[in-house]
């Protein structure tokens, strides 16, 4: 069975500029969930979002922000962004709320 | 204010000296407590779920319990392969859920 997916593995960008990150989860799974991993720092939860809708974000900016397809897949939007959004940011999904979330292997974002 | 914190945030041990770490949370509603293991540059593996005060699960030399303020993960005759990052995670929230992760403890396991 595949695993959750992440492109792309490595993303350089600008200040200022946008970037765009996408996410396909485990097959069956309806929830999908953001995390931002900032260097030697925890995970600190982004957006969930669960049969297409955005059920809850963490403490983050408007500028952050996603969606979820009707194939379950998501991408999440970093707009203007700033030097201290560079980070590994990591996707996961499950079966239903609640349950425990499986990881993909992440995309690192570097704002230069 | 929610909060997960680990202990300790390193820990080094012999091959085969058993040890526990801990997870003590404060958050309201607690839905369920996840561990983790995370290598260096990939994204956490799924452990465990514990649900309420009480339960254990175990799976090779690992065992975590769970209590109303705290969990434990045992590991019980390390390896070196066992060298990771063990995060802790709460999913709590009386309507929708918000998801908190420790900072993490980095264990080495020397041979």
């Amino acid at each position: 069975e595949a695993g959750v997916t992440q492109s792309p593995t490595h993303l350089i960008k600008t200040r200022g500029q946008q970037a765009t990150l996408r996410c396909s989860p485990i097959s069956g799974h309806t929830s999908v969930y953001w995390y931002q991993q900032a260097l030697g720092l925890g995970l600190q939860f982004l957006l969930w979002y669960d049969e297409g809708e955005e059920r809850n974000r963490g403490n983050f900016p408007p500028r952050f922000s996603g969606r979820q397809f009707p194939n379950y897949s998501s991408e999440l939007n970093v707009n203007a962004l700033e030097l201290e959004d560079s980070a590994l940011y990591l996707c996961a999904s499950s079966f239903l709320m609640g349950t425990e979330q499986y990881f993909g292997p992440g995309t690192r974002l570097t704002v230069t | 204010e929610d909060q997960v914190t680990q202990s300790p945030e390193a820990l080094r041990l012999q091959e085969g000296e058993s040890s526990s770490l801990n997870c003590s949370y404060t958050v309201s509603g607690l839905r369920g407590l996840f561990w983790y293991r995370q290598d260096p540059g990939k994204g956490p593996e799924f452990l465990f779920t514990l649900y309420s005060a009480g339960e254990e699960k175990e799976k090779e030399r690992l065992k975590a319990t769970l209590t109303k303020k705290e969990s434990f993960l045992h590991i019980t005759a390390p390896k070196p392969e066992d060298s990771a990052t063990y995060l802790c995670a709460v999913q709590a929230g009386k309507v929708f859920n918000k998801f908190y992760f420790g900072s993490g403890t980095k264990l080495n396991v020397k041979p």
